[in-house]
């Protein structure tokens, strides 16, 4: 089946840094990828939908300037954290869907600590 | 915006039981879809629904679409240790295809 990669699983950063999380379509072309955010034991929040070409789509309250979305490609999307603090540690998820398609696949998301 | 209430929040049960899940909704979905996320991993899907009524198996699972288009079951049967993780139902209403809506989630623990 398709398989959605996301790199890197797992990171650490000092605050003030910024982060780039990516996620890519192995065996499709993905139009569309929505990013995820995740607290421990939590439901998944919907951050944002990125569109191929387009400015990404965000969801009400979350900072767009905070969080950069860049989808260049129709098998790569990045999600940027920038001036990570403390308070955007946090398990990101990142999904695809291609175009026509039905179905909707996972990345394995990345854990990011910020200290 | 809409909300996904999902029940219960944790289940422990022995080997060999059955587990059932639900979720409701203040709104309607098209589509309804059941997810395992197991601990540091993405969300894998198990079912998904279609159609209002619809009653759709997986090996020991089985889950249904609510005739109101409002609710969700999943079940489990003869449960095993590796059936553990967090089970998230997700719908999706209206046009916008993949964006999807979660409930809390039920973390699923089973005894040997």
């Amino acid at each position: 089946g398709a398989v959605v990669s996301q790199h890197p699983s797992r990171v650490i950063c000092k605050s003030g840094t910024s982060v780039k999380i990516e996620c890519r379509s192995l065996d499709f072309q993905a139009t569309t990828m929505f990013w995820y955010r995740q607290f421990p034991k939590k439901s998944l929040m919907l951050m944002a939908t990125s569109n191929e070409g387009s400015k990404a789509t965000y969801e009400q309250g979350v900072e767009k300037d905070k969080f950069l979305i860049n989808h260049a490609s129709l098998t790569l999307s990045t999600l940027t954290v920038t001036s990570a603090h403390p308070e955007d540690s946090s398990f990101y998820i990142c999904s695809a869907r291609g175009k026509g398609g039905e179905k909707l696949f996972f990345g394995s998301g990345t854990q990011l600590s910020v200290l | 915006g809409q909300q996904l209430n999902q029940s219960p929040q944790s289940m422990f049960i022995q080997e060999g039981e059955d587990v059932s899940m639900n979720c409701t909704s203040s709104s309607i979905f098209n589509t309804w879809l059941w997810y395992k996320q197991e601990p540091g991993e993405g969300p894998v899907l198990l079912i998904a629904l279609y159609k209002a009524g619809e009653l759709t198996s997986n090996g020991r699972l089985t889950a249904q679409f609510g005739i109101t288009r409002k609710d969700s079951f999943l079940n489990i049967s003869a449960s095993i240790p590796s059936d553990v993780g967090i089970y998230f139902c997700a719908g999706q209403g209206g046009t916008s295809y993949g964006k999807l809506t979660f409930g809390q989630g039920t973390i699923l623990t089973v005894h040997p």
